[in-house]
């Protein structure tokens, strides 16, 4: 079936800095998209989700960005900080099935 | 609210014995989701419930696995013979709806000996 894969496996950034991490989405029809946190021991946490006829969306120091024209999808993570090292996944829902999972970014912040 | 609550957090068995995963999703979800997650693999959705009743059971990875939810607030994930290769975290998560985000429990950390 259609899958949700990332560009980046792992990545590190200094304390302070923004972080961006990027997903890219196979099925263009898909129209929910999650971003979800993992750290070490704990199941995935809801961290902010973005409707296909939105091209943006603004949490708490995180910005969603959805570009349908080719398909991506980025969390972006603004001043960083340790707390913020973990694992992150991007998910896609289309229709009414299930969420699809990708395979995750390891962020590391350096202090 | 205190979350999707799994039990046991931590699960050691020997090969070819049954193991039993249990979970208590949030009240008021109706939907409850059983993952799967290795390094290998990733976060593999094994079945899904509404309303108590199976919908999706295409995860599911073979007859030794097997999932009930006999009411609202409990579900139980159970392998029969377990093998090696079932070793893995497995997370229970429950949702309002289908279309939205869940909330995961915290996970088993299944190693079978």
């Amino acid at each position: 079936g259609e899958s949700v894969g990332l560009h980046l496996p792992t990545l590190s950034v200094q304390e302070g800095d923004n972080s961006i991490i990027n997903c890219a989405y196979s099925n263009s029809a898909s129209d929910y998209f999650i971003w979800y946190k993992q750290e070490s021991g704990k199941g995935p946490q809801f961290i902010i989700d973005i409707r296909s006829n939105m091209d943006k969306r603004q949490g708490q120091r995180v910005t969603v960005l959805l570009n349908k024209t080719v398909k991506h999808l980025s969390l972006q993570i603004a001043a960083t900080q340790p707390g913020d090292s973990a694992v992150y996944f991007c998910a896609e829902i289309f229709g009414n099935e299930k969420l699809t999972f990708g395979t995750g970014t390891r962020l590391t912040i350096i202090p | 609210d205190a979350g999707v609550i799994q039990s046991p957090r931590h699960e050691v068995t020997e090969m070819g014995q049954e193991v039993t995963l249990r979970c208590k999703p949030i009240s008021g979800h109706d939907y409850l989701f059983w993952y799967r997650q290795t390094m290998m693999r990733g976060l593999e959705l094994l079945i899904y419930f509404n309303n108590n009743v199976p919908i999706d059971d295409s995860g599911m990875p073979e007859d030794r696995f097997s999932a009930k939810m006999p009411n609202a607030s409990f579900s139980t994930l159970k392998i029969q013979p377990s093998e090696p290769r079932d070793s893995a975290v497995y997370f229970c998560a429950s949702s309002l709806q289908v279309v939205y985000g869940y909330t995961f429990g915290s996970g088993t950390r299944l190693t079978v000996v």
